[in-house]
């Protein structure tokens, strides 16, 4: 089975810290992304990688950065959080560029007070 | 960019009734339309896909169907159960297309399953 491990469930901080949320799968994936989710939006799109060092911006990148140094691991950088940043934040994975399935951490659920 | 439309936002079905939801999509380009369906306080999970070049797919109670030419594409629930009880999510590939591509999520479906 594949797996998709977040390194947080839940994580409070405040306006203005640097926010590092982290993913990792263990299946050898090429292609990792973030999404963040918020009641009646559905699930959107922040920035995704198909390649180590790669990165792609996704529908909504303002405000985030991100970091893949190394294949498994693909890590969320809030710069300077700010409140509507408050949110659930869910990884995902899929195998290459022919794989169509992309596999869900459980998500962190972020809170910027 | 591209975008999809999902609808109804709520859905409550008799058990063993159907349900279907439908959704849209605006970008002609787009050639992969999962489903996805998320319990309470679970991650979301693939629960049947279908490409471009396939009309429609059937998985034991579930199907979905697609009309290119409109741009929609749509899920049948058939014999509902309680336990189908869930939030569904449509969505459809980036406009590049291809596995690598992040995926454009329609807004959901509440389905309640009544007794």
């Amino acid at each position: 089975d594949v797996k998709v491990t977040q390194s947080s469930r839940y994580l409070v901080k405040r306006t203005g810290e640097k926010v590092f949320l982290e993913c990792v799968q263990d299946m050898d994936h090429e292609n990792m992304f973030w999404y963040r989710q918020d009641p009646g939006l559905g699930l959107r799109l922040i920035y995704f990688s198909y390649d180590v060092k790669m990165k792609e911006k996704g529908d909504i990148p303002e405000g985030y950065s991100v970091s893949r140094e190394k294949k498994e691991r693909f890590s969320l950088i809030l710069e300077s959080a700010s409140t509507n940043q408050t949110s659930m934040y869910l990884c995902a994975s899929s195998l290459d560029r022919g794989s169509y399935e992309q596999y869900f951490g459980p998500g962190t659920r972020l809170t910027v007070t | 960019g591209e975008n999809v439309e999902q609808h109804p936002s709520t859905l409550s079905v008799q058990e063993g009734d159907s349900a279907v939801i439908k959704c849209t999509y605006s970008d002609s380009a787009s050639n992969y339309f999962p489903w996805y369906k998320q319990e309470l306080g679970k991650r979301p999970q693939l629960i049947i896909d279908i490409r471009s070049n396939v009309g429609e797919k059937k998985d034991q109670r579930i199907a979905v169907t697609l009309n290119k030419t409109a741009k929609h594409f749509s899920l049948h629930i058939t014999e509902t159960q309680p336990e189908d009880s869930a939030v569904y999510f449509c969505a459809a590939s980036g406009e590049l297309g291809g596995g690598a591509d992040g995926l454009t999520f329609g807004k959901g479906t509440h389905l309640i399953i009544q007794p």
